[in-house]
C-alpha cells in the first residue's frame, strides 16, 4: 500500500528558503509527484510536479534523489503569503492509485 | 478563463439521505476527479472521469458514485449518507487523463451530515 509521509508543521521567516520533504515507499520510476498549496476555505492550488531529479519552474523546485524514496519542494525566498498548508500528491502510474501526504502547515514569520 | 466551479458550495444533510454534488469543469478540460478532504483523513482521491468512462477510482464504498457527462460537466452522489461523510468535496479538472497533467481545483461544496 503507497504510504506518503510529510512533517505536520514548519516555520520560517521572510526571504528563508524552505524545502518541505515527502517521503513515499515503493515510488517506480515512472510515477509522478505533485505539490499543492492550499490556503483556507480554497481549494488546492498546483505548485510544481516531476518525476525525475530536479525541476524547475518560476516559483519553485522539485528535488527527487536516486532512490525515489522521498521528494523535496523547495522554495527559494519565502514571503508571508506563502503561509498555507502543502501537500505532496503521488501518482502510481501502474496502478492508477492517487496517495496524498498529510500536509505540511508552513508558517512565515516577518 | 473561468474556473472550476462547483455547486452548491454548503450544503447540510441528515444521515440516510442522498447528495448530488456538480463539478463544471475549466472550458476544454476533458477530466475531472473528485476528492474528500477532512481533519481527520485528509485529502483522499474518490474518482476520476474523461470522456464520460471512469478512468481511476479510490478506496470508497459503493455509496460514492459519479458521472460525466458530454460535456464534461460532472456529478457525484452519495447515497445513505453517513455522520462520517462529512466533509470537504474538491472537484479537479485538467486537459487530459490519466497522465499527470496540471490540475485545477474547484473551491469545494463543504457537507454537513447531521
Amino acid at each position: 500500500l503507497a504510504k506518503t509521509t510529510q512533517p505536520i508543521s514548519m516555520d520560517s521567516y521572510e526571504g528563508q528558503e524552505v524545502n518541505i520533504t515527502c517521503s513515499h515507499n515503493n515510488i517506480a520510476t515512472n510515477d509522478y509527484i505533485t505539490w499543492y498549496q492550499q490556503f483556507p476555505s480554497q481549494g488546492p492550488r498546483f505548485i510544481i510536479q516531476g518525476y525525475k531529479t530536479k525541476v524547475t519552474n518560476e516559483v519553485a523546485s522539485l528535488f527527487i534523489p536516486a532512490d525515489r524514496k522521498s521528494s523535496t519542494l523547495s522554495l527559494p525566498r519565502v514571503s508571508l503569503s506563502d503561509t498555507a498548508v502543502y501537500y505532496c500528491l503521488r501518482r502510481d502510474t501502474g496502478r492508477r492509485a492517487l496517495t496524498f501526504g498529510s500536509g505540511t502547515r508552513l508558517q512565515v514569520q516577518p | 478563463k473561468a474556473g472550476v466551479t462547483q455547486t452548491p458550495r454548503y450544503l447540510i444533510k441528515t444521515r440516510g439521505q442522498q447528495v448530488t454534488l456538480s463539478c463544471s469543469p475549466i472550458s476544454g478540460h476533458r477530466s475531472v476527479s473528485w476528492y474528500q478532504q477532512t481533519p481527520g483523513q485528509g485529502l483522499q482521491f474518490l474518482f476520476e472521469y474523461f470522456s464520460e468512462t471512469q478512468r481511476n477510482k479510490g478506496n470508497f464504498p459503493g455509496r460514492f458514485s459519479g458521472r460525466q457527462f458530454s460535456n464534461s460537466r460532472s456529478e457525484m452522489n452519495v447515497s445513505t449518507l453517513e455522520l462520517g461523510d462529512s466533509a470537504l468535496y474538491l472537484c479537479a479538472s485538467s486537459l487530459e487523463a490519466p497522465a499527470p497533467y496540471e490540475q485545477y481545483f474547484g473551491p469545494g461544496t463543504r457537507l454537513t451530515v447531521t
